[in-house]
């Protein structure tokens, strides 16, 4: 158990519609990172916060979003969702300290019928 | 970031061990080298990591070396519940934390 929560674990909706993923990081973790992988790709980074504030944007579609809240969870936001959207979305948590690891959630899966 | 090369993938007999190279040719100074595994479609799993030193744990050993151009992540004992993809990361250490580039991994298959 990483300590890292994601709900729901499994997510099933329509093109166009919109969800809400969300991640509990571990105890005392500043840091929550967020993947998508595909079944024809590999994990890809789409954005990290840090204490409330966003640090750094990957591969992030214009249609999703994401925040971190006071207590430190974080939510990210899919929108119009379309049938490629369809993947495996993480979480990830670190302390922010320099050269910690981070460690991951079990996931959401994502399908779009 | 230093790019990393893994062979795409490997066999080895239960019990043995499990020798995962990890070349790493241009990294720099201040970057840590990551090992991470996914089971499946699991979340990946920390194992190790290290910045120069041979580190180990309860899973296992990381050895880089001495140019610190490639590392071998050891697991001295493969059981078949060591079957996963293995992910060799290099990355700079912020004072944020950081995001990490996954690559295709080794894909490691423990044998009866």
């Amino acid at each position: 158990d990483s300590g890292v929560t994601q709900t729901p674990k499994h997510l099933i909706t329509a093109t166009g519609q919109r969800v809400t993923l969300r991640c509990s990081p571990r105890s005392g973790d500043l840091s929550v990172y967020w993947y998508q992988q595909s079944l024809d790709q590999g994990l890809q980074f789409l954005i990290q916060y840090y204490n409330g504030e966003e640090r750094a944007k990957g591969n992030i579609l214009e249609r999703f979003s994401a925040q971190q809240f006071p207590d430190l969870h974080s939510e990210l936001n899919l929108s119009s969702l379309e049938l490629g959207d369809s993947a495996l979305y993480f979480c990830a948590s670190s302390s922010g300290g320099s050269g910690q690891p981070q460690h991951f959630g079990d996931g959401t899966r994502l399908s779009i019928l | 970031d230093a790019k990393t090369t893994q062979p795409p993938s490997m066999d080895c007999a239960e019990g043995r061990a499990a020798n995962l190279p990890c070349n790493h040719s241009t990294i720099s100074g201040n970057e840590y080298v990551y090992w991470y595994r996914q089971i499946h479609s699991q979340g990946p799993q920390y194992i190790i990591h290290g910045l120069k030193n041979n580190e180990t744990n309860e899973m296992a050993s990381l050895i880089i070396t001495e140019d610190r151009k490639s590392s071998t992540l050891i697991l001295p004992h493969a059981t078949l519940r060591d079957t996963a993809v293995y992910y060799c990361i290099v990355r700079v250490a912020g004072n944020t934390g950081n995001q990490f580039y996954f690559g295709t991994g080794t894909s490691l298959t423990v044998i009866p």
